[in-house]
């Protein structure tokens, strides 16, 4: 049981960029996020997904765009990298049934935009 | 806007002191408080979290004190040790609303001194 996994690890791009980073559960989980967090501003969220097929903007979605491509799978895209966007992203999964609320993190992806 | 205020920004104790980090929120819809802890280099993992129904929760030597009329929760780590050094994140969301988000607070990094 992998819980949520992440790829790439780091990743360093240019200006104007484009890439795409990668999330699995495997908890069978409803609910999926991505969020940024930088120095000083904590955890903050750039898109969820209530469930497969739905997707939401959360407080900073601009530069970004997102797949929730089945139950397992949800992918964050930065379609043309901006300086702004170096940071460190975590992307999570929570089961929405019954009483559980408890939100589980991947281990983060580190980008650098040059 | 700061859904949720964090303080202080840091903090530093002697082992076996009692740190305390406290949190405050206005919007009166949440109803599920959560503390993350986070080490370097890893992603978030939930602490302890309170439902405002309860005045103190306590798990292990972790304690959260809830004050529903101020509108603050804090985090108190009694006897503290070398290994609690971490960055701590208090949130806050509305529980049952599906795929709900989490507003987090910008964290307060501890060092416990041996």
């Amino acid at each position: 049981n992998a819980g949520v996994t992440q790829t790439p690890k780091f990743q360093v791009l240019k200006t104007g960029q484009s890439m795409t980073l990668q999330c699995a559960q495997d908890m069978n989980h409803n609910s999926m996020y991505w969020y940024r967090q930088d120095p000083g501003m904590g955890l903050r969220l750039i898109y969820y997904s209530a469930s497969e097929g739905t997707t939401d903007k959360g407080e900073v979605p601009n530069g970004y765009n997102v797949s929730r491509l089945n139950k397992r799978e949800f992918s964050l895209r930065l379609e043309s990298a901006a300086p702004s966007q170096t940071s460190v992203y975590f992307c999570a999964s929570r089961e929405t049934s019954g009483s559980q609320n408890e939100q589980f993190f991947g281990p983060g992806t580190r980008l650098t935009v040059l | 806007q700061q859904q949720v205020k964090q303080s202080p920004q840091s903090l530093i104790v002697q082992k076996g002191g009692i740190p305390i980090i406290n949190c405050a929120y206005e919007n009166t819809a949440f109803d599920y408080f959560p503390w993350y802890q986070q080490f370097p280099g890893k992603g978030p993992a939930l602490l302890i979290a309170i439902r405002p129904d309860v005045s103190e929760k306590k798990e292990g030597r972790f304690t959260i004190s809830f004050n529903k009329s101020a509108k603050q929760f804090s985090l108190h780590i009694m006897d503290s040790q070398p290994g609690d050094s971490a960055t701590y994140f208090c949130a806050a969301s509305i529980e049952g609303n599906t795929g709900n988000q989490f507003y987090f607070g910008t964290g307060t990094s501890l060092t416990v001194i041996p």
